[in-house]
């Protein structure tokens, strides 16, 4: 899989907007584009994935560059229980049974 | 429903000990993962089985681990003899088949074990 790079950490204000870049200039035609998240002392969770066009569910939204060498992460309103650890992981189509590869992440704190 | 459990959450044990970690994932669930992370470093992939098959166990650090998964449903990761290295946090995560597309993978919350 190839490889991402995230800022280490990054500071939100509750209530407010949060973008968390991902760059990933290697992706691969069929590398999708997927986020987790970990909480202090949980297991990674789930928040989001896409392939090309920009996604929205109700965590989050990823919006992803034309030339899909980037892509962002958006929480529409950060709240205190979204500090946590946010992982950008590219997975190739038909990966779906393979393994996450996880960086180091973005640490992102909440102030209220 | 029930999410990804996996048992005990806290183990220590004395190096040289026998311990065995439980994972039950997600029911119906065919793909199951084991990750690990170690003091101070990223979280890393240990192996995947497919029902109670291996598909992946290149992670596996050496031949201390051992990871059994019988009849497809819950799997033990055992780690014999332990060595202080092994200290950290064991995930355990499960997924859907599926025929290509990609799925979420579920993860518990881990076991946090420390060789002393």
């Amino acid at each position: 899989d190839a490889k991402t790079t995230q800022p280490n950490s990054m500071e939100s204000n509750e209530e407010e907007p949060v973008h968390l870049p991902c760059n990933h200039s290697t992706i691969s035609g069929t590398d999708y584009i997927h986020w987790y998240r970990q909480l202090p002392s949980q297991g990674p969770e789930y928040v989001i994935h896409g392939l090309t066009s920009n996604v929205n569910n109700r965590m989050a939204s990823l919006a992803i560059a034309e030339d899909r060498k980037s892509s962002t992460l958006i929480l529409h309103r950060a709240t205190l229980r979204d500090a946590a650890v946010y992982y950008c992981i590219l997975r190739r189509y038909g990966g779906s049974q393979g393994n996450l590869i996880f960086g180091k992440g973005t640490k992102l704190s909440v102030k209220p | 429903e029930a999410g990804v459990t996996q048992f005990p959450s806290h183990s220590v044990i004395e190096k040289g000990q026998t311990v065995t970690l439980r994972c039950d994932p997600i029911s119906g669930h065919d793909n199951l993962y084991w990750y690990r992370r170690v003091m101070g470093k990223e979280i890393k992939f240990l192996l995947h089985f497919v029902k109670e098959s291996k598909q992946d166990e290149s992670g596996m650090p050496n031949n201390r681990f051992l990871a059994e998964r019988t009849g497809g449903t819950y799997s033990t990761l055992k780690v014999q003899p332990a060595e202080l290295e092994d200290s950290g946090v064991y995930f355990c995560a499960s997924s859907p088949w599926t025929s290509g597309s990609q799925t979420e993978a579920f993860f518990g919350q881990g076991t946090r074990l420390t060789v002393v």
